[in-house]
């Protein structure tokens, strides 16, 4: 049974950046694709890239294109999603799911993201 | 980028009643869409993939149809823990796109 745990909730300021964890036990991590979803209050969700961690090659959304960086460690089976130059708008709950491209059949808890001065 | 869209947006309903919600592509996708839903404070749960097959463990009161442009999700009996919201997810290119959801609520 695939598992993904992300890190706790974060408070950021406007213009900085915030770095999300997301650690998988189960199944093979490297086999895996990841994707990261959010979700703003009361909003749709929202895809905002993906990252195939064998062979560390991430795909982005172009909306978060020169924002967003996914990378993934595959001595631990973490994944992180890192969004730079924070505004109000971020503010969201950010999901990692195991994306095996039929589908994103296991979801993280979601880590909330709050960036207020 | 495909955009997903749902109706309706939301709507009442009553447990035993059949419900449908609509998603529609904005082109053709084949087959490869996802049906999720989602309880307030919680992850989406995968409900359908490839359209119309049910993920393990999915009441199968739950089912999925069409292709190209045009889809359904059907709750043929609604239970009370089935009042969620609905999301419709094309992976048939990235970026993957989900439609605006569909709110489920208790008439």
């Amino acid at each position: 049974q695939v598992q993904l745990v992300q890190s706790g909730a974060e408070v950021k300021k406007p213009g900085s950046s915030v770095k999300v964890s997301c650690k998988a036990s189960g199944g093979t991590f490297s086999s895996y694709t990841i994707s990261w979803v959010r979700q703003a209050p009361g909003q749709g969700l929202e895809w905002m890239g993906r990252i195939i961690p064998i062979l560390g090659i991430a795909n982005y959304a172009q909306k978060f294109q020169g924002r967003v960086t996914i990378t993934a460690d595959k001595s631990t089976s973490t994944a992180y999603m890192e969004l730079s130059s924070l505004r109000s708008e971020d503010t969201a709950v950010y999901y990692c799911a195991r994306d095996d491209q039929i589908d994103l059949d296991y979801w993280g808890q979601g880590t909330l993201v709050t960036v207020s001065s | 980028a495909i955009r997903m869209t749902q109706s309706p947006s939301s709507f009442s309903a009553s447990t035993g009643d059949r419900v449908t919600i609509t998603c529609r592509a904005s082109q053709g996708i084949s087959s490869y869409l996802a049906w999720y839903q989602q309880k307030p404070g919680k992850a989406p749960k995968l409900l359908i993939y490839a359209a119309s097959t049910l993920q393990s463990g999915v009441p199968s009161r739950f089912s999925g149809s069409g292709s190209g442009t045009d889809f359904t999700l059907t709750i043929s009996c609604l239970q009370s823990e089935d009042f969620a919201t609905y999301y419709c997810q094309q992976y048939y290119s990235y970026p993957y796109s989900f439609g605006q959801g569909t709110k489920l609520e208790i008439k």
